[in-house]
Formats: structure tokens, C-alpha cells, sequence
């Protein structure tokens, strides 16, 4: 079965500009959960979506947003790029089975997208 | 409010000493889920194990053991053995419950701590 997928893997950007970072979730698997990471604040939850519906949000500005779509597919996007918002996006998949509304299965990551913003 | 611990930032070791990485995490949730994660420089989080709160049961896999000890919620790791493609940081992760009712957990981790395994 293939892994969690995240395209693309390197980007960079200006500051202002905005950026679209997608992730394609295990096969089966209907949660995706993207998570940010840097050196000086580590690796901090942003948001997670299940039947293309935000269900939980870290503690982030608005400049940060996501949707999923119907195959469970999802896009972040960071408008207004700022310099801090340079690091390592991941994005993590799990399983919430058909007929199920919750799951605490494991949360499985990509390789990331290492977004730089000059 | 979720905190995990992890007091280590580097550890460096010489290939086949033991090591442990401690972990120590606070939460208000009876029902939680600890992880613990391995990124090596690629950068992707690989899954090691997962322990739910209700189960102090340790675990061996080959040179990994794992020892979960809820009165002092502590869940530490150790690497028997150490071998120069252990080196990585390892992150030790809390889950917990989805609050929504619906959808996965949101996981809480550690800062990490680099491990750098000497041949």
C-alpha cells in the first residue's frame, strides 16, 4: 500500500506571496492531520480534516487554512507569507472507518514539504 | 492542558551500548494514546509504537522495548544495541480523544531528542 504522499517537496517563496501545499492520504484513509515544524517551536498540530469537514485547529492564524476533498485529498494554504512561516509541513493520515464518526487509530506521516520563505 | 517532555536534547552513544530516551507527559484525559516516532534526516516521522492509557503492558521488538509507567506518566524507550542507523531524533507524542466526536486526535509532541549512534 503506498504511504502518505505530499507534493510538493520543496518549495520557496517570497514574502506576501501564498502557497498551496497538498497531501494524498493512504488509501482507505479518511483523516488527514497537517502539522508544522521548526527548529525554535518544534513540531505543533495546525489542523485536521475528516469528510471534508475541519474538525479540529491548532492555535494558529487565519492566514492558515485547508480543505480535504471527496477522495479525502487535502490542501493547506498560507496566505501572506511571512519569514517565520519558513519550515517543515507534514501531513498524517489515518483510518476512520465507514460507519464509525471517531477513530484513534495511528496517525501516519509523509515526507513533508520544506516551504522557504525569503 | 497536553505537555510532553522529553528532558534529553542530545544523546550520543557508541554503536551497541544501550540507550534510553525518556519521556514524560501531562494530561487530564483518562483515555489517551502515547506514540513514539523516529525521523531520520529525510525528515519523514516514522511510526515506532503505539500505547493506549488503559494498557501498562511493556513491549519488546527486537533491539526496541518500550516501558509505560502511568504513576509516574513516564513512557521511555530503549534501543539495545545501538547500531549507527539508529541515529535520528525521536519524538515521544501524546493523542488525545477526538473532542469534536468525530475525525482523529490531535497529537501533542516532545521537542525531540537527537540520538547519534558512534561507530
Amino acid at each position: 500500500k503506498a504511504g502518505v504522499t505530499q507534493t510538493p517537496r520543496y518549495l520557496i517563496k517570497t514574502r506576501g506571496q501564498q502557497v498551496t501545499l497538498s497531501c494524498s492520504p493512504i488509501s482507505g484513509h479518511r483523516s488527514v492531520s497537517w502539522y508544522q515544524q521548526t527548529p525554535g517551536q518544534g513540531l505543533q498540530f495546525l489542523f485536521e480534516y475528516f469528510s471534508e469537514t475541519q474538525r479540529n485547529k491548532g492555535n494558529f492564524p487565519g492566514r492558515f487554512s485547508g480543505r480535504q476533498f471527496s477522495n479525502s485529498r487535502s490542501e493547506m494554504n498560507v496566505s501572506t507569507l511571512e519569514l517565520g512561516d519558513s519550515a517543515l509541513y507534514l501531513c498524517a493520515s489515518s483510518l476512520v472507518p465507514s460507519g464509525s464518526p471517531s477513530s484513534t487509530d495511528t496517525q501516519y506521516f509523509g515526507p513533508g514539504t520544506r516551504l522557504t520563505v525569503l | 492542558a497536553q505537555k510532553v517532555t522529553q528532558a534529553q536534547t542530545e544523546i550520543s552513544v557508541v554503536e551497541k551500548e544501550d540507550v534510553t530516551l525518556d519521556c514524560v507527559y501531562e494530561t487530564r484525559d483518562t483515555t489517551y494514546y502515547l506514540f513514539w516516532y523516529k525521523q531520520p534526516p529525510s525528515g519523514e516521522l516514522v511510526f515506532l509504537i503505539r500505547r493506549n492509557s488503559f494498557d501498562e503492558q511493556n513491549e519488546i521488538s527486537g533491539r526496541y522495548s518500550w516501558n509505560f509507567q502511568k504513576s509516574t506518566s513516564s513512557f521511555n524507550f530503549t534501543i539495545t544495541a545501538s547500531q549507527v542507523v539508529d541515529s535520528a531524533v525521536y519524538f515521544c507524542a501524546l493523542g488525545d480523544p477526538p473532542y469534536s466526536g468525530a475525525g482523529s486526535y490531535q497529537l501533542t509532541f516532545g521537542k525531540g531528542t537527537k540520538l547519534s549512534v558512534i561507530p
